[in-house]
């Protein structure tokens, strides 16, 4: 069983411009969730979808965005990149969807090492 | 609104035991889960304590207080392979899960 694919997996861009970042859950998976890690905040979360539709949104300023689509693959989008954007974007995929019990397991994918010049 | 507090690091000698603390502020809980994350990897799960005592998955045992808010990640006969960066989470209010800061170990020879 395939697991989590990002894409790609190391850029680098230059203050200003805008990046395009990929997710492919584990099949079944349609629940996809994005993080930001950085060593000073640790792993912060960004956004989830869930059926193309966004579910919840973390404390990030409108530049990140995100879409889903119908086969349950994700993208996010920064759009004029700012150096504090440096970071590991990280993307996790779950099934069931989180159920009450909260034992909803994450399955993150390698991420993608974006550095800003 | 939620947080979570752990140890930035923690070293160990290969052989020993080792437990991570983690204190949570949370409205409304769900349990708490632990990931381990190698250098350059992604986090990957480790355990879920959804009720109050301990669970034990092979050398990885995690203990919950829910009256405490209150629990550890203990990792027995540790191997060199056991360094990497351990972090608690629980789930947020709006459903996502809110992780902590992270723990590094470092296990030495």
């Amino acid at each position: 069983k395939a697991g989590v694919t990002q894409t790609p997996r190391y850029l680098i861009k230059t203050r200003g411009q805008q990046v395009t970042l990929s997710c492919s859950p584990i099949s079944g998976h349609r629940s996809v969730s994005w993080y930001q890690q950085t060593p000073g905040q640790g792993l912060q979360f960004l956004f989830e979808y869930f059926s193309e539709t966004q579910r919840n949104k973390g404390n990030f300023p409108g530049r990140f965005s995100g879409r889903q689509f119908s086969n349950s693959r994700s993208e996010m989008n920064v759009s004029t990149l700012e150096l504090g954007d440096s970071a590991l974007y990280l993307c996790a995929s779950s099934f069931p969807d989180r159920g009450v019990s909260g034992a909803n397991v994450l399955t993150f994918g390698a991420g993608s090492r974006l550095t800003v010049l | 609104g939620q947080s979570l507090e752990q140890p930035s690091e923690v070293t160990a000698v290969e052989g020993a035991i080792v437990q991570i603390n983690c204190t949570y502020q949370t409205s409304g809980f769900y349990g708490l889960s632990w990931y381990q994350q190698h250098d350059g990897g992604a986090p990957t799960f480790l355990s879920y304590n959804a009720l109050d005592g301990l669970e034990e998955t092979g050398r990885f045992s995690s203990f919950l207080s829910r009256s405490d808010s209150y629990g550890y990640l203990l990792l027995q006969e540790l191997q060199m392979k056991d360094s990497a960066s351990y972090f608690c989470a629980v789930w947020g209010s709006q459903g996502n899960l809110i992780f902590g800061k992270g723990t590094k170990l470092s296990v030495k020879p």
